[in-house]
C-alpha cells in the first residue's frame, strides 16, 4: 500500500529525555513536513523540508530538530528543551510542494 | 504572512440538511485552497482543492466548496448532511515564497449532524 507511515502511535516520555517519531512515505514525494496539533489550536508547522538534505523552520521549531538524509523518511526528535511536547504530532508529504498533502495517522506524545 | 480563518468553532446541522462550514483567507498571489477532514485520533484526509478554473470545486464523499475571490472566501458544502459527516474540518491555504512552500491551516470547525 502506498502512504506514510508514522510510529509508534502512542509515545510516553519522561521529563528531560529526547524523543525520536518516525515518518515514512512510499509515494516518491519530494516534500515532507512536521505539524503539531494542540485542542482548539489548529495544525501549526514545526519543519518542513522540499528536498532531501535540505529543511526549514516553521512556525515553532524551538525544542525540535528534524533530520533529511532519505527521500522517503523525515524523522523528528523532540528534545529536553521543548517546554511542552505533550501534543500529537502529524507528519505529511506532497508531490513537489505545490500539491495537496497527503498524511500519516498521528503519533500522540505525552509526557510522564 | 498568509493565513486562514475558521469563524465557528462548532457547526450543528440535522441530519438530511444542508451543511456550510466556513473560510476566508489571506494570501499575497493567487491563491491554492484546500479543505481536509479528520476524525478523532486519526490524521487530516485531503477533501478538495482549489488551484484555478471553476469557482465551484467538488471533491470527495459529496462535499463542494466555492472560491470567491471578491470575498476571500472558500466554504465547505454539502446538499445533504450525513451522522457521518461528523468530524473536525480544517481550510488550509499554500503559501509559497522563497523557492518554498507552506501550508497554513485554520483552527478548525467541528461539524456534528444530529439525527
Amino acid at each position: 500500500d502506498g502512504g506514510i507511515t508514522q510510529s509508534p502511535k502512542y509515545l510516553f516520555r519522561k521529563e528531560g529525555q529526547n524523543v525520536t517519531l518516525s515518518c515514512e512515505q512510499n509515494l516518491n514525494h519530494d516534500a515532507m513536513y512536521w505539524y503539531r496539533q494542540d485542542p482548539g489550536q489548529g495544525l501549526r508547522l514545526i519543519y518542513y523540508s522540499q528536498i532531501v538534505n535540505d529543511f526549514q523552520k516553521g512556525d515553532i521549531a524551538e525544542g525540535y530538530s528534524v533530520s533529511r538524509e532519505k527521500k522517503e523518511s523525515f524523522p523528528l526528535t523532540v528534545t529536553s528543551a521543548q517546554k511542552n511536547p505533550t501534543a500529537f504530532y502529524l507528519c505529511a508529504s506532497s508531490q513537489n510542494g505545490n500539491t495537496e498533502a497527503f498524511f500519516g495517522q498521528g503519533t500522540r506524545l505525552t509526557v510522564v | 504572512a498568509q493565513s486562514v480563518a475558521q469563524p465557528e468553532d462548532q457547526v450543528n446541522v440535522a441530519e438530511g440538511n444542508p451543511l456550510t462550514v466556513k473560510c476566508t483567507y489571506s494570501v499575497s498571489g493567487n491563491p491554492y485552497l484546500f479543505w481536509y477532514v479528520q476524525y478523532p485520533n486519526r490524521g487530516l484526509q485531503f477533501l478538495l482543492k482549489y488551484i484555478t478554473g471553476d469557482n465551484l470545486v467538488k471533491g470527495s464523499y459529496g462535499f463542494e466548496a466555492e472560491f470567491n475571490k471578491s470575498q476571500t472566501s472558500f466554504h465547505l458544502k454539502k446538499p445533504s448532511a450525513l451522522v457521518s459527516d461528523s468530524a473536525l474540518y480544517f481550510c488550509a491555504v499554500l503559501y509559497s515564497g522563497a523557492g518554498s512552500y507552506q501550508l497554513t491551516f485554520g483552527k478548525g470547525t467541528k461539524l456534528s449532524v444530529i439525527p
